[in-house]
């Protein structure tokens, strides 16, 4: 049963435009959510979170967005780079859960 | 400041075998936690430990074990392999148990043939 759901596996993106990248989650006691970046031949690593109080966090080209009425979170880049071509996971915690992560989407940008 | 660190980093094991993976967290960590990254199932949660007892576990059955050592470091275990045990090995260490951020080694490549 997938708790968190990044339902598109891949997604191309010109150099310079905006990158959206989507989230689901099933279960209501998640309340803090994150994003990790993950290159092929290396661990993930941490990008941006943004906790169920906030409905936005920014962090310079890179916005998370939280409808929680919704289950949904979104990653926005922009612009996009070349350099953020990698994996993205989504992933949430809340009570006792344990951090939970989606399957990843592949982004792509294409200079 | 060294980040995580695991050995080996690429394996390759016949079925019915057993292989055991290292994982030393960053400096001051004292919490590892253990996942399984397949193509199909992204990130699975295998277990974490924290001051040498397991603290949670993911829903895997018991061939795969753990341990961690007054020091830390963490292995994990996984006893008459099947070839869907082929996947990355990925540990993540952070510096409480429960806490969000955790930081990644760059994984185990493990093989069953």
């Amino acid at each position: 049963d997938q708790q968190v759901k990044q339902n598109s596996p891949s997604l191309s993106v010109q150099e310079g435009r905006i990158s959206i990248l989507n989230c689901d989650y099933t279960n209501s006691m998640f309340d803090y959510f994150l994003w990790y970046k993950k290159y092929p031949a290396e661990g993930p690593t941490f990008l941006i979170s943004i906790s169920s109080i906030k409905d936005k966090n920014e962090d310079g080209r890179f916005t998370v967005f939280l409808n929680k009425s919704a289950k949904h979170l979104s990653l926005h880049i922009v612009p996009s780079q070349p350099g953020d071509s990698a994996v993205y996971f989504c992933a949430a915690s809340g009570g006792y859960q344990k951090v939970t992560f989606g399957i990843g989407t592949k982004l792509q940008v294409i200079p | 400041k060294a980040g995580v660190t695991q050995t080996p980093r690429y394996l390759i094991k016949t079925r019915g075998q057993q292989v055991t993976l290292s994982c030393s967290p960053i400096s001051g960590h004292r919490s590892v936690s253990w996942y399984q990254q397949t193509p199909g199932q992204g990130l699975q949660f295998l277990f974490e430990y924290f001051s040498e007892t397991q603290r949670n576990k993911g829903n895997f059955p018991g061939r795969f074990s753990g341990r961690q050592f007054s020091n830390s470091r963490s292995e994990m275990n996984v006893s008459t392999l099947e070839l869907g045990d082929s996947a990355l090995y990925l540990c993540a260490s952070s510096l409480w148990t429960g806490s969000y951020e955790q930081y990644f080694g760059p994984g185990t490549r493990l093989t069953v043939t």
